[in-house]
């Protein structure tokens, strides 16, 4: 079967660095996503990993190790804006069929 | 150029009523999904489409939910008779082609209440 891990919530500070954990079990794994939901609103991309490493976009950087069928999500100097649900996903099987985990809640206070 | 959209934004209805969800994703893209979001929980994934054709359906609840994709473009997913268990947010995404690096794009969602 496939599943995704992550944890369901956390909490941070304004400025402070927050780092969001994901552990996968799935078939013909391909690569690792990350999505931000704010309340009411649509999913958004964040990041893709396909090979091991960090990848940084701006304060959003995420890792991937695929020996350890790990990856995760580092937010730096978090801002209120910043306070979502965080997704990691696979995509798995032979023709895109992309699977979420259950969500890590941000929240960030001042 | 225009996102993926979706019809209803809410829709309210009765135990054992129909109803039908609409997406459009966006122009070009070939893969279509359509996933379910309830409480707060899991975004869970329903089906994916390739096309017109249903790649992967191991995500529908049960023989009340019925997905189609006309031609390849648009889709609907209807849910007869609805039970109270179906209430949720409903996703479609889309993405553009069999890249695994393709990033989806979600539509805002339809939510679905059932009384």
């Amino acid at each position: 079967g496939q599943s995704l891990e992550q944890p369901s919530e956390v909490t941070a500070v304004e400025g402070a660095i927050v780092q969001i954990n994901c552990t996968y079990q799935t078939s013909g794994f391909y690569g690792l996503s990350w999505y931000q939901q704010h309340d009411g609103g649509a999913p958004t991309f964040l990041s893709y990993n396909a090979l091991d490493g960090l990848e940084e976009t701006g304060r959003f950087s995420s890792f991937l190790s695929r020996s350890d069928s790990y990856g995760y999500l580092l937010l730096q100097e978090l801002q209120m804006k910043d306070s979502a649900s965080y997704f990691c996903a696979v995509f798995s099987g032979g023709y895109n069929k992309l699977i979420f985990g259950a969500g890590t809640r941000l929240a960030v206070h001042p | 150029e225009a996102g993926v959209t979706q019809f209803p934004s809410h829709s309210v209805i009765e135990k054992g009523q129909t109803v039908t969800l609409r997406c459009d994703p966006i122009s070009g893209h070939d893969n279509l999904y359509w996933y379910r979001r309830v409480m707060g929980k899991e975004i869970k994934f329903l089906l994916h489409f390739v096309k017109e054709s249903k790649q992967d359906e191991s995500g529908m609840p049960n023989n009340r939910f019925l997905a189609e994709r006309t031609g390849g473009t648009y889709s609907t997913l209807k849910v007869q008779p609805a039970e109270l268990e179906d209430s949720g947010v409903y996703f479609c995404a889309s993405s553009q082609d069999r890249q695994m690096n393709t990033e989806a794009f979600f539509g805002q969602g339809t939510r679905l209440t059932v009384v």
